[in-house]
């Protein structure tokens, strides 16, 4: 049948809870991920990216956990707050790619105060 | 730093005219990308260019589109004739390069197309 659009992962939190959002990524010659948040009527905003040698990466409020094994990636927001409501996409790097980001389909949050 | 400018903000266009949107991209960044959203189709590459050269236009949907890069400050995209499938918006947005993990972008904040 015809597609009615893409169908976004939505993550629904109160404010004030921490938010997990995922990402599973398909190249392991991957060695480089971003994550974006893109907010309504805006251009996606870098937020935090992680090397492919790094577990762990931690910015304000924020920290990208990268499992290599099982090829997935996550995104981890402390105290959610209502200005956090927007589009989240992860981005990956392939090695042979020179330059150019790999973007998913993103995952929605949505923040009740 | 005004970051990566894109004008207009917003068009409005007739089908079958022609259409030229416009970038800056920030000063110093190697790497210029032009992307297209819908909500059909998400966020899509549609070509990009490192030192003012088109290294990658396999997602540029078809010859009414075309994208010049006439020097480091300024590129442009251009369709026509513009269809009504065109209203989207399109993103461009730049990275530094240089370096094997200096690659995020920054966006522009797009502009908002629609033909009629």
């Amino acid at each position: 049948g015809e597609s009615v659009g893409l169908h976004l992962p939505t993550l629904s939190v109160q404010e004030g809870d921490n938010s997990i959002i995922n990402c599973a990524y398909s190249n392991s010659a991957s060695d480089y991920f971003i994550w974006y948040k893109q907010e309504s009527g805006k251009g996606p905003q870098f937020i935090i990216d992680i090397r492919s040698n790094m577990d762990k990466r931690q910015g304000q409020r924020v920290t990208v956990l990268l499992n290599k094994t099982v090829k997935h990636l996550s995104l981890q927001i402390a105290a959610t707050q209502p200005g956090d409501s927007a589009v989240y996409f992860c981005a990956e790097k392939r090695v042979t790619s020179y330059g150019k980001l790999t973007f998913g389909q993103g995952t929605i949050l949505t923040v009740h105060p | 730093d005004a970051g990566v400018i894109q004008s207009p903000r917003h068009e409005v266009t007739e089908m079958g005219q022609e259409v030229t949107l416009r970038c800056k991209p920030i000063s110093g960044h190697d790497y210029l990308f032009w992307y297209r959203q819908t909500m059909m189709r998400g966020l899509e590459l549609l070509i990009y260019f490192n030192n003012n050269v088109p290294i990658d236009d396999s997602g540029m949907p078809e010859d009414r589109f075309s994208a010049k890069m006439p020097n480091a400050s300024f590129s442009t995209l251009k369709i026509q004739p513009s269809e009504p499938r065109d209203s989207a918006v399109y993103f461009c947005a730049s990275s530094p390069g240089g370096g094997r993990f200096n690659y995020g972008y920054t966006f522009g904040s797009g502009t908002r197309l629609t033909v009629v």
